[in-house]
């Protein structure tokens, strides 16, 4: 099965500072990969994804990943925080059942992120 | 500029008594999800709409249905919710053409309070 792993529940950062989100996944064939945040009370939104092409990726708000396929890693990263990056992230990956043309999305347990001034 | 509408925001129910939450969409997916989300854990999915074909996951209990009467609406009903099933739904669309890889997109959600 499909799965992602977010192995920091919390980042802590300083406004202006680069900001990084852990992301490794495990899956059978090509990966296709997502972030979402999630700002209190909100839904989730479309930060960027990973297909196939350029391993770096940008995305909404100034937020870019880079797809490791040898680490199996998909970070997320922005050069400079901002306070307003404050929230919930997820990493997730699509997980196809075989036979059909379903697929959905495999979260990973979310990394809340802290922006101070 | 809304594309999926959750309504209402904020639901309180009493234990046992039905209650249904409503999603909307103008972005004409074919593709309706509906997850239940606790306390900023991921979001699990209950079930999802591929235009009218309806796709229960597994672990998903009988409590819940779900009702697609056209491509912009989809409702969750909770037949006899208990105190486990307060949590936040969120809804989510997506357009399937077949390569995979499109966005979902989610509503704002509706967070259900059970007395």
């Amino acid at each position: 099965a499909q799965s992602v792993a977010q192995p920091e529940d919390q980042v802590n950062v300083a406004e202006g500072n680069p900001l990084t989100v852990k992301c490794t996944y495990s899956v059978s064939g090509n990966p296709y990969l997502f972030w979402y945040v999630q700002y209190p009370n909100r839904g989730l939104q479309f930060l960027l994804k990973y297909i196939t092409g350029d391993n770096l990726v940008k995305g909404s708000y100034g937020f870019e990943a880079e797809f490791n396929k040898s680490q199996t890693s998909f970070h997320l990263k922005k050069p400079s925080a901002l306070v307003s990056d404050s929230a919930l992230y997820f990493c997730a990956v699509r997980d196809r059942r075989l036979g059909t043309g379903f697929q959905k999305l495999v979260f990973g347990t979310g990394t809340r992120l802290l922006v101070s001034p | 500029d809304a594309m999926v509408i959750q309504n209402p925001r904020y639901q309180v129910t009493q234990f046992g008594k039905p209650v249904t939450l409503s999603c909307s969409q103008t972005l004409n997916h074919n593709v309706m999800y509906w997850y239940q989300q606790k306390s900023s854990q991921a979001p699990k999915l209950l079930f999802h709409y591929y235009d009218k074909d309806f796709n229960n996951e597994a672990d998903t209990p009988d409590n819940f249905q779900s009702r697609r009467p056209n491509t912009s609406f989809c409702f969750l009903d909770i037949r006899s919710p208990g105190l486990g099933d307060a949590a936040m739904y969120l809804c989510a669309t997506s357009r399937d053409v077949g390569t995979g890889g499109q966005p979902q997109h989610f509503g704002d959600g509706t967070r259900l309070s059970i007395l």
